[in-house]
């Protein structure tokens, strides 16, 4: 079982609605989480960043959560555009080796017209 | 201006053969990762390099082998490609350490390799 399981696998909505990604790890302590989008062969690109002492961060129309107590983060984006379709990954960093990130197997979004 | 670039973008070769990816960041980070995404999708770390020190070495096939001729270049050479090999191979920097802990992530465009 991976330490960070994402849900769900793939999701389709239509333009302009609104949607909630999931993700629950069991990694802890960890020092950060954070949410990356990576377009069809593109590299990931960071969209949010949270310490463990954070509930919350907004990058746009991309709102990340963070409940450390249930071990969940959430990333809701609003008004959704075509250029929203990507996978989202979660990614947690434990606080015993920063280097030895650990990534979900992401979150396929698909925004239809 | 790219910022953490590799190549070749897309590598198709027989199995057998050596091949080599070479990655460049002009960040200004001092450490770089090799991560191999399969077909699941899942990012696994293959090797991070430190100021030119190896620090992380997952468990991959010793026919990997990564190459950090300074700490703004990081290659991965591998040698008699397999079936399995084939995959995208994502170069990645960050800063070591910060207040919060790893610094960001930057990422390559990543390489798609295909073994036939």
């Amino acid at each position: 079982k991976n330490q960070v399981e994402q849900s769900p696998q793939s999701l389709i909505i239509l333009e302009g609605k609104n949607c909630t990604l999931q993700c629950n790890y069991t990694v802890s302590p960890f020092s950060n989480l954070r949410w990356y989008k990576q377009d069809t062969g593109r590299g990931p690109v960071s969209l949010t960043i949270m310490t463990f002492s954070e509930n919350t961060k907004s990058n746009g129309r991309y709102t990340a959560t963070l409940d450390a107590d249930t071990k969940q983060s959430s990333l809701h984006i609003t008004a959704s555009q075509l250029s929203d379709s990507a996978s989202y990954i979660c990614v947690v960093i434990p606080y015993s080796s920063a280097s030895k990130i650990i990534f979900g197997s992401g979150t396929r979004l698909s925004i239809r017209p | 201006d790219t910022a953490v670039s590799q190549t070749p973008k897309y590598l198709v070769t027989q199995m057998g053969n050596d091949k080599s990816i070479k990655c460049e960041q002009n960040l200004g980070h001092d450490t770089m990762y090799w991560y191999k995404q399969d077909s699941k999708k899942f990012l696994k770390i293959m090797f991070s390099y430190n100021n030119k020190e190896l620090i992380i070495n997952e468990t991959v096939p010793n026919r990997f082998s990564p190459k950090s001729p300074d700490k703004a270049h990081l290659n991965l050479h591998i040698n008699s490609l397999e079936l399995g090999d084939s995959a995208v191979y994502f170069c990645a920097s960050s800063q070591q350490r910060t207040r919060t802990g790893a610094g960001e992530l930057f990422f390559g465009e990543g390489s798609r390799l295909t073994v036939l």
